[in-house]
């Protein structure tokens, strides 16, 4: 069965570490990949996303992840993490074959202490 | 910036009733969707909604649940009677015309509650 798993549940860091949350999934083939950020009171918003190409991915707000084939993974990095990064985060696939539906890793809550 | 809005953000009700949670999607979306989120486990998929019939669902969406868009601007998701395991976090979603190729904009959600 497909699934997505993200196995740190809660992460605690300093403000200005550096960040890698953790993703991988079970497919036949590569899917789509994703990250989603969810702040408290919001709703879930794309961080980034992977098609093709290129492995490592450029997002919003300097996260990148980097898919790795032989590991089936995309972990999401941050080089200095900041305060207001402290939020849920999940990795989530998509199947490449016409649907829509994302299917989601149950998230890694970030604490960011100053 | 664009976003989804949904209401209401928390609805408390009694185990049997219907509920209708409200959604307006971003306006030039044509793709819908709701997901779900029962604490402590994962955002699940529902449902896809794109040219006024539902596209794709999940073995959660059953008889209980129906979606529509009855006015070309809300999309709502009704249970029709609601269980305790029915309470999660509901979130709905639009997206543009390329389904899983373009991104889906999520709203902040509908805490729901069945007592």
């Amino acid at each position: 069965a497909q699934s997505v798993t993200q196995p740190d549940i809660h992460i605690t860091v300093s403000e200005g570490a550096s960040l890698e949350l953790r993703c991988n999934y079970s497919y036949g083939a590569t899917p789509y990949l994703f990250w989603y950020v969810q702040s408290p009171g919001q709703g879930l918003q794309l961080l980034l996303k992977y098609f093709s190409g290129d492995t490592l991915v450029q997002g919003i707000k300097g996260f990148e992840a980097e898919f790795k084939r032989s590991q089936s993974s995309f972990n999401l990095r941050k080089p200095s993490v900041h305060w207001s990064d402290a939020a849920e985060y999940f990795c989530a696939v998509a199947r490449r074959d016409n649907t829509d539906k994302l299917i989601f890793g149950t998230g890694t809550r970030l604490q960011v202490f100053p | 910036e664009p976003e989804v809005t949904q209401t209401p953000s928390h609805q408390v009700t009694q185990m049997g009733q219907e509920v209708i949670l409200r959604c307006v999607p971003i306006s030039n979306h044509l793709y819908f969707y709701w997901y779900r989120q029962i604490l402590g486990q994962k955002v699940e998929f529902l449902v896809s909604f794109y040219n006024n019939e539902i596209s794709e669902k999940s073995e959660i969406f059953d008889d209980q649940f129906s979606v529509e868009r009855p006015d070309g601007s809300n999309f709502t998701l009704k249970i029709r009677s609601t269980k305790l395991e029915d309470s999660a976090m509901y979130f709905c979603a639009s997206g543009t015309s390329s389904r899983i190729a373009d991104t889906q904009y999520f709203g902040p959600g509908t805490r729901l509650t069945v007592l």
